[in-house]
């Protein structure tokens, strides 16, 4: 069954700790995204990557890390940097190759829902 | 830059009634656009979207939206709505030609009353 698989569904943070959501793809697909999503604001890209062993910062990367070492997996790690870090966070990917052009809509996640205690 | 607005926070709508969800858009180029429905506490689920081609477009669960580039616009209507639609409702542009990420929205909750 192809997808995007996040886990864990519930995630809880104690201050200054870090925590790592991951996000694995059987999609093939080359480009994998990290969105946060806050009530009234939408989705706010946080990292992506277009392939592996690279990655580029978004509108909101401070406090937030990434790695992309196998085209399935980028793992998110929310560090103690984060001031904020209550959110939901939504993985996705899609295909970048000029050839599936047609095809150039993103898959998402079920999301992760990260809270600070 | 790229942007998208969603003008609206809330739209309601009585069932049975033809819904409209508003989206303009900026690109300096032209747009892939998209629309996307999210249920809560899940992802987002694509609906439809513009490439090229014909101005109208159809998607999933009886959804259409209309291309209008005079009016950078890409409004999201359905003919009869349900009270299973009502959910949270995003627009999203890409420039074409790039490989840059989906910029949305801040997305519009659809409230379908009985």
């Amino acid at each position: 069954d192809g997808g995007i698989t996040q886990s864990p569904k519930y995630l809880f943070r104690k201050e200054g700790q870090n925590v790592t959501l991951s996000c694995e793809q059987n999609l093939n697909h080359d480009a994998m995204y990290w969105y946060r999503q806050d009530p009234g604001q939408g989705l706010r890209l946080i990292y992506y990557s277009q392939i592996v062993n690279d990655f580029q910062k978004g509108d909101i990367a401070e406090g937030y890390s990434v790695s992309r070492e196998k085209k399935e997996s980028f793992p998110l790690t929310v560090t103690s940097a984060q001031k904020n870090p209550t959110a939901f966070y939504l993985c996705a990917s899609s295909i970048t190759k000029a050839k599936y052009l047609e095809n150039t809509e993103a898959f998402f996640g079920q999301g992760t829902r990260l809270t600070v205690v | 830059a790229q942007s998208v607005a969603q003008p609206e926070d809330q739209v309601n709508v009585a069932e049975g009634n033809p819904l409209t969800v508003k989206c303009t858009y900026s690109v300096s180029g032209n747009p892939y656009l998209f629309w996307y429905v999210q249920y809560p506490n899940r992802g987002l689920q694509f609906l439809l979207k513009y490439i090229t081609g014909d101005n109208l477009v159809k998607g999933s669960y009886g959804f259409e939206a209309e291309f209008n580039k005079s009016q950078t616009s890409f409004h999201l209507k359905k003919p009869s709505a349900l009270v299973s639609d009502s959910a949270l409702y995003f627009c999203a542009v890409r420039e074409r030609g790039g490989n840059t990420p989906l910029v949305f929205g801040k997305g519009t909750r659809l409230s379908v009353i009985a």
